[in-house]
């Protein structure tokens, strides 16, 4: 079965404080990865996506996300972040030729204003 | 429209009750898929659904009983529950079932509390 870590678990910040969520997937072969966020007592929204192409990838809200191949790796950056942000980060890897969703375990980030 | 509505929004039942929850969705997508989550846990897939029929189902025991109407529908049929299957219950849904990068879309959710 494939795996997916997220390696920050829970993540405090403060406003204005550059953000890199870490994720890392074990498949070798071809993947699509996504960065989901889960506001508090709303519905998981996708914030950006890769496919194929340029590996760096930018979403909605600032932020971005980079495919290393090589590490497989996609994590997460924004370079200010704002109280808003506070939210649940879940990252999701599919491989090319299957048909289901893994999920990393997610990363709670708190922003203090 | 890109919206997946689910009904209802909170669900108390019994362990003997028999409910029902509903998810809609008009994108046209051919995919659908129940999830289940608890707090601060990713969602956990139980069934998908490929073209109104079931092609995946993940050992989710068969007090949870899904059924796909038709392509916008998806009910997810509850009965004899047990108290550790509260959760919030997620549906979703995506253009095609394999690869290919299609997005999912999801729910609201029904926040069920099985008492």
């Amino acid at each position: 079965a494939q795996s997916v870590s997220q390696h920050n678990h829970h993540v405090i910040l403060s406003e204005a404080a550059s953000l890199e969520l870490g994720c890392n997937y074990s498949y070798g072969g071809t993947v699509n990865l996504f960065w989901y966020v889960q506001y508090p007592g709303q519905h998981l929204q996708l914030l950006l996506k890769y496919f194929s192409g340029d590996p760096l990838v930018k979403g909605i809200k600032g932020f971005e996300a980079e495919f290393i191949k090589s590490k497989f790796s996609f994590n997460l950056r924004k370079p200010s972040v704002q109280w808003s942000d506070t939210a649940e980060y879940f990252c999701a890897v599919v491989p090319d030729t299957g048909n289901q969703f893994y999920f990393g375990t997610g990363t709670s980030l708190t922003v203090i204003p | 429209d890109t919206e997946v509505t689910q009904t209802p929004k909170h669900l108390v039942m019994g362990m003997t009750n028999k409910k029902s929850l509903k998810c809609e969705q008009h994108m046209g997508h051919r995919a659908m898929y129940w999830y289940k989550q608890k707090a601060k846990k990713p969602p956990e897939l139980m069934f998908v659904y490929s073209y109104e029929k079931l092609s995946i189902n993940e050992s989710v025991p068969s007090r949870f009983s899904p059924e796909c109407p038709n392509s916008s529908l998806l009910n997810l049929h509850l009965h004899a529950l047990q108290p550790e299957d509260s959760a919030l219950y997620l549906c979703a849904s995506s253009q095609q079932e394999t690869g290919g990068g299609y997005e999912q879309y999801f729910g609201p959710g029904t926040r069920l509390t099985v008492t």
